[in-house]
């Protein structure tokens, strides 16, 4: 079974600070995503990220897709309230077509004012 | 605009009852899904679905069943609903393949009593 770890699973910081959020796996991805979800909505995407070392911004966000596929990264600057919510990232398998995307368990982000 | 509509956005059911859970998208998507979420346990997918009359087993099928009889419609049946399958329910929609967006209807709150 393929797993995608996410880490940390909660955070809890000032406006202002920064933050990043992990994603890693033993297994190869051929895209990830991240997606956010507010309290009682579904997830929105964010981002994709499909080239190994491919790097996106967002705004205040940055997002990193590691050299071997296997792992990725999200970083806020100067956190704002509305960046509270459940971040999730979500891998679509390499070579496995007909799969869904696998989805790792989110980071629950919480920015006080 | 994109659009993923789940039936209800609550629901209370009784145990032992047969419980419908309707998806519809309109953006002509080929690929269906239904996940549900728990606290500390993420996104688990339960089925989904490619093609119509097509149906695959996800992580978590025990207790479910699905319909896909149109393209835009995809239903969660649960046999005979059971108190732990109290849960936020999600459906979503993508095109192929796998690693395009997926687009998350708002969630139905299902509690079994």
């Amino acid at each position: 079974t393929q797993l995608l770890e996410q880490s940390p699973q909660f955070l809890s910081i000032q406006e202002g600070e920064n933050l990043t959020v992990y994603c890693n796996s033993s297994s190869v991805f051929s895209s990830l995503q991240w997606y956010r979800q507010e309290p009682g909505e579904g997830p929105v995407l964010l981002v994709t990220v499909v080239t190994g070392g491919e790097v996106k911004k967002l705004k205040r966000l940055t997002f990193q897709f590691g050299d071997a596929r296997k792992d990725s990264s999200l970083h806020i600057t100067a956190a704002q309230t509305g960046d509270t919510g459940l971040y999730l990232c979500a891998g679509a398998p390499a070579n496995q077509a007909g799969t869904a995307l696998i989805f790792g368990k989110g980071t629950t982000l919480s920015v006080s004012s | 605009d994109v659009k993923v509509t789940q039936s209800s956005r609550y629901l209370v059911k009784r145990t032992g009852e047969k419980v419908f859970l309707e998806c519809v998208q309109d953006m002509d998507h080929e690929n269906m899904f239904w996940y549900r979420q728990d606290p500390g346990l993420g996104l688990r997918l339960i089925y989904f679905s490619y093609d119509v009359k097509m149906k695959e087993k996800g992580d978590i099928p025990e207790g479910y069943s699905v319909s896909r009889e149109k393209k835009e419609r995809f239903s969660l049946i649960l046999e005979s609903a059971s108190t732990n399958q109290t849960s936020m329910y999600l459906c979503a929609s993508s095109l192929v393949p796998v690693n395009t967006e997926a687009f998350f209807g708002q969630g139905t709150r299902l509690t079994v009593v």
